[in-house]
């Protein structure tokens, strides 16, 4: 089993939609839950970081995760074409150092 | 801008040669990582350096390796290289040796084409 397993899609959806993107992990010990966004032709940037369990916002964007299914969740509310990029999950914690697991990565399209 | 500074940003290489793929850290940071991302295998993690020292390491082949210079710059040297190596290669940087509790800052990566 993968430590971080993601639907790559691609995911299409039209602008102002909700979008909801999705990873389930397997290392519980792993306390440390990123979202990194990647544009076409550039470097993965941190969007979003929580720890433990719970939900954290930050604009448009909603981290959440849910420790009893192994379940990490973002949600984009009001989705702009700018959006439209490869959304990276991980996890990570403990003694992993910096052998850090992405997940495949979804591609989300998002077309006015 | 991450700060980042990755170069050569494109490579164009024939099997069986030796690159060298060189990367410049975050004002401040000391820790360096390489990753190797293919569309079949997504981001996969290769090597950590932490001023100066290999920290962990990752699904990196013998044919590769890595270091870490005084004045924390980065290269990652492939060598004997195969079809198979082709890629996007990414350096990240982060201020400390664990990155589970900070962000890691990417470059915009080197495209290496084997022909």
């Amino acid at each position: 089993q993968k430590e971080v397993e993601q639907d790559p899609g691609p995911l299409s959806v039209p602008e102002g939609a909700i979008v909801s993107l999705n990873c389930t992990y397997s290392n519980s010990a792993f306390q440390y839950f990123m979202w990194y966004r990647q544009y076409s032709r550039k470097g993965p940037e941190l969007l979003m970081y929580t720890y433990s369990s719970g939900n954290k916002e930050d604009g448009r964007f909603t981290a959440q995760v849910d420790k009893s299914s192994k379940y990490i969740s973002l949600f984009i509310r009001d989705s702009q074409p700018s959006d439209s990029a490869t959304y990276l999950c991980l996890n990570a914690g403990g003694t992993s150092y910096g052998k850090l697991t992405f997940g495949q990565g979804t591609i989300l399209t998002v077309h006015p | 801008d991450s700060g980042v500074t990755q170069t050569p940003k494109h490579l164009i290489t024939a099997t069986g040669q030796r690159v060298t793929l060189r990367c410049s850290p975050r004002s401040g940071d000391l820790s360096v990582y390489w990753y190797q991302q293919s569309l079949d295998q997504g981001l996969q993690f290769l090597i950590q350096y932490y001023n100066g020292e290999e920290r962990a390491k990752g699904n990196i082949l013998e044919r590769f390796s890595a270091q870490q210079f005084p004045d924390l710059h980065s290269e990652l040297n492939l060598s004997s290289l195969e079809l198979g190596d082709s890629a996007l290669y990414f350096c990240a940087s982060s201020v400390s040796a664990d990155p589970s509790n900070q962000p890691q800052h990417f470059g915009d990566g080197t495209r290496l084409s084997i022909l």
